[in-house]
């Protein structure tokens, strides 16, 4: 099973700045690997597939990038409505599908 | 407009059980790989299993292996997860997800779930 473990489990910025979320997972997911954006109370949304190509709809702040074992997702300039919880998932070697434990990146 | 809507959930017993559904509208789910993923209060995302969008071939995570059966009805366009022998750790938000074709697990577009609680 790919183990993903996400980091800083925790993130404090302010609006305007960049965010940068880390994903390492414990084999090569090549570029297989996606990343999810969930606020309080509502489904998570896909943001990212395939490492780093946007989903519909996503905003350009919205970036990933990376392959192997190391992903970053970056939110060039943070927007108000950025501030949620943040998930990345393989689905190179399945079942299972894993996800990340999730980043939560919080006002400062 | 592909909308998706689950329902099924409530309060169960340990030991009981419970089916899931999914109606799902704006695509024909017979085409597509569907996903069930769950979420228990407070904590992350959890795969639970997947009908392929080819051949109806099924996959289960090791939790829910032997006592979850993912299912679908082509003509009600709707997908199941039938769960029995329920457990308090089967406490959960359980969402469907909408995937790619063929075998593409990419989760593309998710329900607002249905809560499952497990409890005596």
């Amino acid at each position: 099973e790919v183990v993903l473990t996400q980091s800083p489990a925790t993130l404090s910025l302010s609006p305007g700045e960049r965010a940068t979320l880390s994903c390492r997972a414990s084999q090569s997911v090549r570029s297989y690997l996606a990343w999810f954006q969930q606020k309080p109370g509502q489904a998570p949304r896909l943001l990212i597939y395939d490492a780093s190509k946007r989903a519909t709809g996503i905003p350009a702040r919205f970036s990933g990038s990376g392959s192997g074992t190391d992903f970053i997702l970056t939110i060039s300039s943070l927007e108000p409505d950025d501030f949620a919880v943040y998930y990345c998932q393989q689905r190179y070697n399945w079942p299972p599908i894993t996800f990340g434990q999730g980043t939560r990146l919080e006002i400062k | 407009e592909v909308q998706i809507l689950e329902s099924g959930g409530g309060l169960v017993h340990p030991g009981g059980s419970l089916r899931l559904s999914c109606a799902a509208s704006g695509f024909t789910i017979s085409n597509f790989v569907m996903t069930w993923v769950r979420q228990a209060p407070g904590k992350g995302l959890e795969w639970v299993s997947t009908i392929s969008g080819s051949d109806d071939s099924t996959y289960y995570a090791d939790s829910a292996k032997g006592r979850f059966t993912i299912s679908r009805d082509s003509s009600e366009n709707t997908l199941y997860l039938q769960m029995d022998s329920l457990r308090v750790e089967d406490t959960a938000v359980y969402y469907c997800v909408k995937c790619g074709g063929g075998l593409d697990v990419i989760l593309y577009y998710w329900g607002q779930g249905t809560l499952v609680t497990v409890s005596s």
